[in-house]
């Protein structure tokens, strides 16, 4: 079953630390793997997307990682900052008959002053 | 580009009652979506459309209709609403289905069902 999979679920840091975002799936074939970020009563806004070949790509203090062997992604966020504050959220899409994407259910990420 | 608007932003309806949730996009994407956020719980596809005049299911379509009549436009129908359909919708586009580059999500309507 294609599954994609967040840790942790929420996480508490201070502002100006670095933390990490955690994304296993299951989705094969792999087409690509993107982050987006959601703020509170608003829609996803797309961070980073990585097909099959890439293994790291940044946004700004983003950096999203890929291991497709292993099916991990990660995202690194650095030096917080309040507005970090949101959900984080992993999207999977595969190449199977539908095209479909799968959504992890979100890290919720608080930062703290 | 206004990307995607959905109107509207909150909704209160009884049980039973019918309403249509609109979505429309001005970067002329073939590809639009209907997803559902539950507390908790990730999106789910509820319709996709690959193009005006098609239409196709996704995971959760039960109490649900849609249309494509336009390549802009691609309304969400509720029939007969029930409490289990209190979510955030969100509509979405993209230009590609595959790479889904640019692909876009409106910002939500908050629908509640008494």
């Amino acid at each position: 079953k294609n599954q994609v999979e967040q840790s942790p679920q929420s996480l508490i840091i201070l502002e100006g630390k670095n933390c990490t975002l955690q994304c296993n799936y299951t989705v094969s074939p792999f087409s690509n793997l993107r982050w987006y970020k959601q703020d509170t009563g608003r829609g996803p806004v797309s961070l980073t997307i990585m097909t099959f070949s890439e293994n790291t790509k940044s946004n700004g203090r983003y950096t999203a990682t890929l291991d497709a062997d292993t099916k991990q992604s990660s995202l690194h966020i650095t030096a917080s900052q309040l507005s970090d504050s949101a959900s984080y959220i992993c999207v999977v899409s595969g190449l199977d008959a539908g095209n479909q994407f799968y959504f992890g259910t979100g890290t919720s990420l608080t930062v703290i002053p | 580009n206004a990307g995607v608007t959905q109107t509207p932003k909150f909704r209160i309806l009884k049980i039973g009652q019918s309403m249509t949730l609109q979505c429309t996009q001005d970067m002329n994407h073939n590809y639009m979506y209907w997803y559902r956020q539950d507390p908790g719980m990730g999106l789910k596809l509820i319709y996709y459309s690959v193009g005006a005049g098609i239409t196709d299911k996704g995971e959760v379509p039960n109490g649900y209709n849609v249309s494509r009549s336009t390549t802009e436009d691609f309304p969400l129908r509720l029939e007969l609403a029930a409490p289990s359909q209190t979510s955030v919708y969100f509509c979405a586009s993209s230009l590609d289905r595959v790479f889904a580059y640019g692909y876009t999500f409106g910002s939500g309507t908050r629908l509640t069902v008494v």
